[in-house]
């Protein structure tokens, strides 16, 4: 069936260094990508966003990349901070699913000090 | 968590009992939507609703029941027929296919 997932469950990174994290999905109809961020017993936080018609998209130390001919997915965090660690999700829709977001099954960042 | 406001932030329900989550938004999003999050688990979809008095069931709405009577509003009750309701609880929001944003989050623990 359709699905969104994450290649590693759990990410360790040295403080100052840059983190990668990717997602796999497979349904070639996605056009629209999300990552989120979560935070131990908050909800998810808004990270970054991408349409089917770009491939790469940056924000403020995070860069995301598309890849549609493979389906993949990835979140680059620069000059990753303690703050970071957290679990983070990709989320994809498409125009047929309306609103609905699937959700991969996330990754946890720590980050080392 | 912008203008989601989820309440309460814990609740605690007896085996049998009905509960309700509240859910409200002061973004004026048309669309809402509730997720269930199992520990160390992605989130999986209950229900939904793209417009004021419409909702649809989503991936997982066995046992559970909405309303829509406010735009701001997204009331959700887990019903004493969810067998496992334990469980951390999302409510978000939108304007139409753009981005979700979320509340903080109701922690419900039967006891």
């Amino acid at each position: 069936g359709e699905s969104v997932g994450l290649h590693l469950p759990t990410l360790s990174v040295q403080e100052g260094d840059n983190s990668i994290i990717n997602c796999a999905y497979s349904n070639s109809a996605s056009d629209y990508f999300i990552w989120y961020k979560q935070e131990s017993g908050k909800g998810p936080q808004f990270i970054i966003d991408i349409r089917s018609n770009m491939d790469k998209r940056q924000g403020q130390r995070v860069t995301v990349l598309l890849n549609k001919t493979v389906k993949h997915l990835s979140l680059q965090i620069a000059a990753t901070q303690p703050g970071d660690s957290a679990v983070y999700f990709c989320a994809e829709t498409n125009a047929a699913a309306g609103n609905k977001l699937t959700f991969g099954g996330g990754t946890r960042v720590l980050v080392k000090p | 968590d912008g203008g989601i406001t989820q309440s309460p932030k814990y609740l605690f329900r007896k085996e049998g009992q009905n509960v309700t989550l509240s859910c409200e938004q002061n973004l004026n999003h048309d669309a809402m939507y509730w997720y269930r999050q199992d520990p160390g688990q992605g989130l999986r979809l209950i229900y939904y609703s793209q417009i004021v008095n419409d909702f649809q069931k989503g991936d997982i709405a066995e046992g559970y029941s909405v309303s829509r009577e406010k735009k701001e509003s997204f009331p959700l009750t887990v019903t004493s027929a969810q067998k496992n309701p334990t469980a951390f609880y999302l409510c978000a929001s939108s304007r139409g296919q753009d981005t979700q944003y979320f509340g903080p989050g109701t922690r419900l623990t039967v006891l």
